[in-house]
């Protein structure tokens, strides 16, 4: 069973970084997937932020691009998030999923992290 | 990009079936046969319900179906229970190895 689990600070600093770690166990992050972070700011819908196939290939939304990086550590089994320049805007509940081929669903999501932006 | 357009909520009664839309434009939903839906309980994580329009993946209820029609998607849940009470959001492809939300329907149980 594929279990997928955020980290990272719950707070951040308005003009800081987010940066947010997503574990994978229960299956190869070099598996033929692709590993996506979408977020959800309280009380509102799911934004698709981006995606990094098990070669490292990334997709970002339009809207982000400028300020996202996703990376993965194959010896970690793990791939991460990075948002520079945020927010208060960018506070939401932040998951890390998998997206199997060729629908790229996402059929395994992480239980979620809130972070938030504040002084 | 604009969110994938759904309503805000609809309710239904044990037993009865319910359809939520999505409609997009002709360059996500009508162009591509990507679009999955995914239901949401308060505090958890979505779970995905259909992908491919109309795929389940296994150990979804075959009490929820998908289908399209030109650029709008729907998801029809019939038998309706009171444990399908959550927030619904479709998602399609939307070109340019991009993805989009609707975003998110109310499902309410009377």
């Amino acid at each position: 069973q594929v279990q997928l689990q955020e980290s990272g600070p719950g707070l951040v600093k308005p003009s800081g970084t987010l940066s947010l770690t997503c574990a994978v166990s229960g299956g190869s992050i070099s598996s033929n997937i692709w590993w996506s972070w979408v977020r959800q700011p309280l009380g509102k819908g799911l934004e698709w932020i981006g995606e990094i196939s098990h070669s490292g290939n990334t997709n970002y939304n339009p809207s982000l691009k400028s300020r996202v990086t996703i990376t993965v550590d194959r010896s970690k089994n793990q791939f991460s998030l990075k948002l520079r320049s945020v927010t208060a805007a960018d506070t939401a509940v932040y998951y890390c999923a998998r997206g199997f081929l060729p629908a790229r669903a996402l059929d395994y999501w992480g239980q979620g992290a809130l972070v938030t932006v504040s002084s | 990009q604009s969110a994938l357009t759904q309503p805000a909520s609809v309710s239904g009664s044990p037993g009865q079936s319910i359809t939520i839309s999505c409609t997009g434009t002709s360059s996500d939903v009508g162009s591509y046969n990507l679009v999955s839906w995914y239901q949401q309980h308060p505090g958890k994580a979505p779970k995905l319900m259909i992908y491919e329009g109309s795929k389940r993946p296994s150990g979804v209820s075959n009490r929820f179906s998908g289908s399209k029609s030109g650029n709008t998607a729907s998801l029809t849940i019939s038998g309706l229970q009171a444990e399908d009470e959550a927030d619904y959001y479709c998602c399609s492809y939307a070109g340019f190895s991009t993805w989009i939300f609707g975003g998110g329907t109310k499902l309410t149980v009377l």
